[in-house]
């Protein structure tokens, strides 16, 4: 059973550029949710997605977007790149438990992408 | 604004050391708060804790919550090198958004 898996692991990019970065969610998970680690800094919640909808968003600018797919997969986007944008990308998923929030025992982490900005 | 403030930033020990890591957080709206252990990239997932009081304990590693202090604290007793790694503390805010801290680096030296 795979976990949660993303790509590329690592990516290079200039000032302006754009960037996607994909995560596919472990078997049987339906929430995904986004977050950027800079050096030395825990993860920053960027935003999260359920049913192909962004459920919830941190305090990211909108350069900063996303998208679900009806297989659960999930996109992160981003525009006009800047350096401070360098960071670890973690993807993490999960599944709504039957009151309808998030099983956060069960929330796995994929390795991530490194994204450097040049 | 919902924060999660974790000490030390740093630590290093010697090998069979105990060590304890804090966590202390204002969120509204508490549901839980959750240790991971993050040595490479990918965090791994170590307790989950909702009650005041009650240890959670795996192995080495135990956990406990104080909800009217707001803080949590997680020991390692009889530390080993695959210890080393950055310990997490994160605190569910409304609704399903996870906050971390910044983390405890800990360092082993045999």
């Amino acid at each position: 059973d795979a976990g949660v898996t993303q790509s590329p692991t690592h990516l290079i990019k200039t000032r302006g550029q754009q960037v996607t970065l994909r995560c596919s969610p472990k078997s049987g998970h339906d929430t995904v949710s986004w977050y950027q680690q800079a050096l030395g800094q825990g993860p920053q919640f960027i935003f999260q997605y359920y049913e192909e909808e962004e459920r919830q968003r941190g305090n990211f600018p909108d350069r900063f977007s996303g998208h679900q797919f009806p297989n659960y997969s999930s996109e992160l986007n981003v525009n006009a790149l800047l350096l401070g944008d360098s960071a670890l990308y973690l993807c993490a998923s999960s599944s709504v438990g039957d009151r309808g929030f998030m099983d956060n025992e069960k929330l796995f982490f994929g390795s991530g992408t490194q994204l450097s900005v040049l | 604004e919902d924060k999660v403030v974790q000490s030390p930033l740093s630590l290093v020990v010697h090998e069979g050391d105990t060590v304890t890591l804090n966590c202390s957080y204002e969120v509204t709206n508490f549901r839980s708060l959750l240790w991971y252990k993050q040595e490479k990239k990918a965090p791994t997932f170590l307790f989950m804790l909702t009650s005041s009081g009650i240890e959670k304990k795996s192995g080495r590693l135990s956990s406990i919550l104080d909800k009217k202090e707001l803080f949590s604290i997680l020991n390692i007793t009889a530390t080993q090198t695959g210890d080393s790694a950055i310990y997490l503390c994160a605190v569910e805010a409304p609704v399903d958004k996870i906050i971390f801290g910044k983390g405890t680096r800990l360092h082993i030296l045999p």
